[in-house]
């Protein structure tokens, strides 16, 4: 089955204390990006990659780190994180074309206390 | 580049009845238009999108949006709505690239029996 995973789907964690949240897509696309939703602010880009070992900032990236080095795969990197970054956090992944849908997976709540 | 109003965060119909919810964009490029549908506890799934060609575009579920490049707008619209339409739905526009993609802030349904 096509599909994007994320893990884990459920996180608390305390301030500064380092997570990674994994993402993966079985569809081969070259195309990833991380989300964050806030309520009233539908969704917002932190960083995506148009391919392996290329990456970039979205609208929100302060406070994340991201990799790719290799296809499927995009972990969400929170070095130190802080209450403001409790949210919950999609991985979404596409090919690289004009008007191409993004596929998204079942999203991370992370609460940061 | 492209941005998304979406006009209610809420928006309450009986069952039913027709579901208009409202989406406006703006771009200075052609855009690519998308409706996603985010249930409870999940990630966004594609109801439908525009790329070219007809402006009138049917997506699942029954949903269906027209294209109207001198409103700028994107209305989604099911003329009868289900007790299961209850959810949250996202507008979003995109440009040349993957990378262009923006959200609406998202309006909740909520169908009342």
């Amino acid at each position: 089955e096509a599909q994007v995973t994320q893990n884990p789907r459920y996180l608390i964690t305390v301030t500064g204390k380092k997570l990674t949240v994994t993402c993966s897509q079985n569809m081969n696309h070259e195309y990833m990006s991380w989300y964050r939703q806030d309520p009233g602010l539908g969704l917002r880009q932190i960083y995506y990659s148009m391919n392996v070992e290329v990456t970039d900032k979205g609208d929100v990236p302060e406070g994340y780190k991201v990799s790719r080095k290799e296809k499927r795969n995009f972990p969400l990197i929170l070095e130190s994180p802080s209450p403001n970054q409790t949210s919950l956090y999609f991985c979404a992944s596409s090919l690289v074309r004009e008007g191409h849908e993004q596929f998204f997976g079942p999203g991370t709540r992370l609460t940061v206390l | 580049a492209q941005s998304v109003t979406q006009l209610g965060s809420h928006v309450s119909v009986s069952e039913g009845a027709l579901v208009l919810l409202r989406c406006n964009y703006s771009s200075s490029v052609p855009p690519y238009l998308f409706w996603y549908v985010q249930y409870p506890n999940q990630g966004l799934q594609l109801l439908l999108k525009y790329t070219t060609g007809a402006t009138l575009v049917k997506g699942i579920n029954g949903f269906e949006a027209e294209f109207k490049k001198s409103e700028t707008s994107f209305h989604l619209t099911k003329p009868s709505a289900h007790m299961s339409d209850a959810a949250e739905y996202f507008c979003a526009v995109s440009g040349l690239n993957n990378n262009d993609m923006r959200f609406g802030a998202g309006t909740r349904l909520t169908v009342k029996p």
